[in-house]
């Protein structure tokens, strides 16, 4: 079993949809989760960083951590076509120095 | 503030070449990552080096593949006797801190023919 299970999809959804992306994970020991874009052939660039539990609302971007369930979550409102990308989950414990990446969601935002 | 500055971006070597990676953090960044991302699959630690010291190598290979992070200039990663296993986007992170957050360079894309 991998340590960060996510949904590979692809995911199509129509333009201006809520979009909800999700990983789970084994590790307890996990207290800091991070959402990365990644577009074709590009670096992963951040747009979520949380730490324990709770909710981070970023624009239209929208972060919930529940640690109890070792489930994350990424909800993207009013989906534009410019979304379109890979969506990858990252997370790490206290003392690691790395993070453990889920493999990615491809997302595709429709006209 | 530029981002993290990776180079080449493209890198074609022959099998049993030696391939080095380039990597100039953000602007008052210490901590250096480097990752490996594989087609279809998610991105792999490889090294974390902050300056003059190799923190954590635990998922390099232990063989042909090493890093530095000198006190002047880019951090390296070197890989020798490269074999077409080794093609793939290497990516470097930089933070300030150990806990802040990572940011990424646009990566190198090594094809060893």
């Amino acid at each position: 079993q991998k340590e960060v299970e996510q949904d590979p999809g692809p995911l199509s959804v129509p333009e201006g949809a809520i979009v909800s992306l999700n990983c789970t994970y084994s590790n307890s020991a996990f207290q800091y989760f991070m959402w990365y874009r990644q577009y074709s052939r590009k670096g992963p660039e951040l747009l979520m960083y949380t730490y324990s539990s709770g909710n981070k609302e970023d624009g239209r971007f929208t972060a919930q951590v529940d640690k109890s369930s070792k489930y994350i979550s990424l909800f993207i409102r009013d989906s534009q076509p410019s979304d379109s990308a890979t969506y990858l989950c990252a997370m790490k414990n206290g003392t690691a120095s790395k993070l453990t990446f889920g493999t990615g969601t491809r997302l595709q935002v429709t006209l | 503030n530029a981002g993290v500055m990776q180079n080449p971006r493209h890198l074609v070597r022959r099998r049993g070449q030696e391939a080095r990676l380039r990597c100039s953090p953000m602007k008052g960044h210490s901590h250096v990552y480097w990752y490996r991302q594989l087609p279809e699959e998610g991105l792999k630690f490889m090294v974390y080096l902050q300056k003059e010291n190799i923190i954590d190598e635990s998922g390099m290979p232990k063989e042909r593949f090493s890093a530095e992070f000198p006190k002047e200039g880019p951090s390296i990663l070197r890989i020798q006797q490269v074999v077409r296993g080794d093609s793939a986007a290497y990516f470097c992170a930089s933070s300030p801190t150990f806990t802040a957050e990572a940011f990424f360079g646009q990566g190198t894309r090594l094809t060893v023919v």
